[in-house]
């Protein structure tokens, strides 16, 4: 069974243009979570979604950041416009529903603005 | 100040030693993950404990909830087991909502 699955792995941008990323949690997964690490620093909490419903975005750092989950399946994170803070390694995770449970994650995508 | 504290920061250990690597926390917590992040980026969850010691091959885990500490054992070190060890802690908030240590950068020479 193919596990959670990110893309692109790596994308370099220059400041002001938009990028996609994207996570396809693993099957029947229904939690499905985005994390990013800046440089330097620990890994950092996003948002939780629960099928297509965003159950928690406390960690979005600011409007230039949007999450989505149409249909409860992949998730994808734009940023709009990128900045060169932005740069950094985004994971995302997924678990199964029903208390809580173990996540598991993505390869990442490393994302760099210049 | 980050609520989760790894120590070390860097280790470098032989092959065929015993590593241990702790992490400590300020916060009440419902559980405990380790996670394993090798060169290249992905990450591998180990342990999810809330309590007690997990051991799963070479690698054992235990948490102390009154002390707010937890620790990470690997015996028998291997050079396959290079890597970043993260500790991350849930506190009751929204599923997935976790709070991570800076991690633990091991390197286990031949």
């Amino acid at each position: 069974e193919a596990g959670v699955t990110q893309f692109p792995s790596h994308s370099v941008i220059e400041k002001g243009q938009t990028v996609t990323l994207r996570c396809d949690p693993i099957s029947g997964h229904d939690n499905l979570y985005w994390y990013r690490r800046v440089m330097g620093k620990e890994i950092k909490f996003l948002l939780h979604f629960v099928k297509e419903s965003k159950q928690d975005e406390s960690g979005m750092p600011n409007n230039r950041f949007l999450a989505e989950r149409t249909g409860g399946t992949y998730s994808t994170l734009k940023v709009q416009p990128a900045e060169l803070e932005d740069s950094g390694v985004y994971f995302c995770a997924s678990s199964l529903a029903g208390g809580y449970t173990e996540a598991f994650f993505g390869q990442g995508t490393r994302l760099t603005v210049v | 100040k980050n609520e989760v504290e790894q120590s070390p920061q860097n280790l470098t250990a032989q092959e065929g030693e015993f590593i241990t690597i702790n992490c400590s926390y300020s916060v009440g917590i419902s559980a405990l993950h380790w996670l394993q992040q090798h060169p290249g980026g992905g990450i591998v969850s180990l342990f999810m404990l809330s309590s007690g010691k997990k051991k799963h091959g070479r690698l054992i885990a235990t948490i102390n909830i009154q002390e707010k500490h937890s620790s990470l054992h690997i015996t028998a070190s291997h050079p396959r087991d290079s890597a970043v060890y993260i500790c991350a802690v849930y506190y009751g908030g929204s599923q997935g909502n976790l709070i991570f240590g800076k991690g633990t950068k091991l390197s286990v020479k031949p």
